[in-house]
């Protein structure tokens, strides 16, 4: 089955770029997300890229996609405070009946001052 | 648009008692998941309706859990009887079926089982 990994845990300082890693094993194409997990708040979502993309780029957040390493990662610049929060990486194969996404196990970030 | 509700925020109940989380999804979506969040496991699919019809309750731990889905605008997760392992956020989410199909989440309910 699907699988999708990360990095526990993340600091970085205030001011500073944030990048948060992500691996995945599903072959086929796929949408692969990011979402931000404030406390006491549900999962938001953030971004997402389609597997023919290599890069996205949305005011301080970029996305990058190595498809040939399954590889996925989130920039964040100018790192802030607010932007304290756990990141869940989630992949959806194209194919499929179920419109079902497999999480990681998502990765906190610290932002200090 | 008011994003998808669930109430209640917070439940306390005593091991044995009965437990019904509920969920209001987003007006126009057709899918709609329960999730369960732990520090242990992390986030764990539990079942997915489509259609109000259920497609996938493989992630239902046990038969203590059941969810239903009367109509495309309500849904509830209930656990009979409840367990102190069961303490968790239990999340609802709800999308519009198709390529991108994004879920949306509501803030979940954190339920502790004493």
């Amino acid at each position: 089955g699907e699988d999708v990994e990360q990095s526990l845990f993340l600091s970085v300082r205030e001011g500073d770029s944030s990048v948060i890693n992500c691996t995945y094993t599903d072959s086929s194409s796929t949408y692969l997300y990011w979402y931000k997990q404030e406390p006491g708040a549900g999962l938001q979502l953030l971004t997402y890229i389609f597997s023919n993309m290599d890069m996205k780029q949305d005011q301080r957040l970029t996305v990058l996609l190595n498809k040939k390493d399954k590889h996925l990662s989130l920039r964040i610049a100018d790192t802030q405070t607010g932007d304290s929060a756990i990141y869940f990486c989630a992949e959806k194969p194209i194919t499929g009946t179920a419109s079902k996404l497999t999480f990681g196990t998502g990765t906190r970030l610290q932002v200090t001052l | 648009d008011a994003g998808v509700i669930q109430s209640p925020r917070h439940e306390v109940t005593e091991m044995g008692q009965e437990v019904t989380l509920r969920c209001k999804p987003i007006s126009g979506h057709n899918s709609l998941f329960w999730y369960r969040q732990t520090m242990m496991r992390g986030l764990e699919l539990l079942i997915y309706f489509n259609n109000n019809v259920p497609i996938d309750d493989s992630g239902m731990p046990e038969d203590r859990f059941s969810a239903k889905m009367p109509n495309a605008s309500f849904s509830t997760l209930k656990i009979q009887p409840s367990e102190p392992r069961d303490s968790a956020v239990y999340f609802c989410a709800s999308s519009y079926e198709g390529a991108v199909s994004p879920l949306h989440f509501g803030n979940g309910t954190r339920l502790t089982v004493t």
